[in-house]
């Protein structure tokens, strides 16, 4: 079955912390895995797919196959950080819109 | 240029109602999804119309129907409203699926009472 598990409903942390959001999934195949983020009162975001290995926001992460994991990480967590995640995945070479999406993580910054 | 827009933002409906939202993707997208968030099942796919077409099609009850029309401009339907259909409905574009970015819409929020 495909499926995104994010085990975190809430972290919270202080500013300057580094910060880990967990993702795994399950998926035969060759999923493609992002992480979307939604600041409050704003609509969902794409934060970062795991094909293009970019650095945004000073986020980053990297996909584990072995693990089937996609954490999320930045090193310094600033209070503008404080938003909901959600990892999700897609079937790797299909280019569909059909995303499927772990339940979310809400990270708080406190000052 | 404009985001995805949805409408209507808000409304009410009555259990044993139908309703139709509706979805204007980016200019130029033609793939346009629905997804249905929920506090307890969090954002479930719906489905996925490219070129009038249905791509892809998650497990929801025939209830939940749509569709596409030559300007890419979407509308989503559910018939005989359950009170378990109290939602938010959120369209997504992009230009022609998860190749490309997908932008979301901000919802529609529908309460069946």
């Amino acid at each position: 079955a495909q499926r995104v598990t994010q085990p975190e409903k809430l972290l919270s942390v202080f500013k300057g912390a580094p910060v880990e959001l967990k993702c795994n999934y399950s998926y035969s195949g060759s999923p493609e895995l992002f992480w979307y983020v939604q600041y409050s009162r704003q609509r969902l975001q794409l934060l970062l797919r795991h094909i293009s290995r970019e650095s945004i926001k000073g986020f980053t992460a990297d996909l584990n196959k072995g693990e089937t994991s996609f954490h999320l990480k930045k090193p310094f967590a600033q209070e503008e950080d404080s938003a909901m995640y959600y990892c999700a995945l897609t079937h790797g070479s299909s280019n569909t819109g059909k995303l499927i999406f772990g339940q979310g993580t809400t990270l708080q910054v406190k000052p | 240029k404009a985001g995805v827009t949805q409408t209507p933002r808000y409304l009410i409906k009555t259990r044993g109602q139908q309703v139709t939202l509706s979805c204007s993707p980016i200019s130029g997208h033609r793939s346009v999804s629905w997804y249905q968030q929920t506090p307890g099942q969090g954002l479930q796919f719906l489905f996925e119309y490219f070129s009038e077409t249905q791509r892809n099609k998650g497990n929801f009850p025939g209830r939940f129907s749509g569709r596409q029309f030559s300007n890419s401009r979407s509308e989503m339907n559910v018939s005989t409203l359950e009170l378990g259909d109290s939602a938010l409905y959120l369209c997504a574009s992009s230009l022609q699926g998860s190749g490309n970015t997908i932008y979301f819409g901000e919802g529609s929020w529908l309460t069946v009472v």
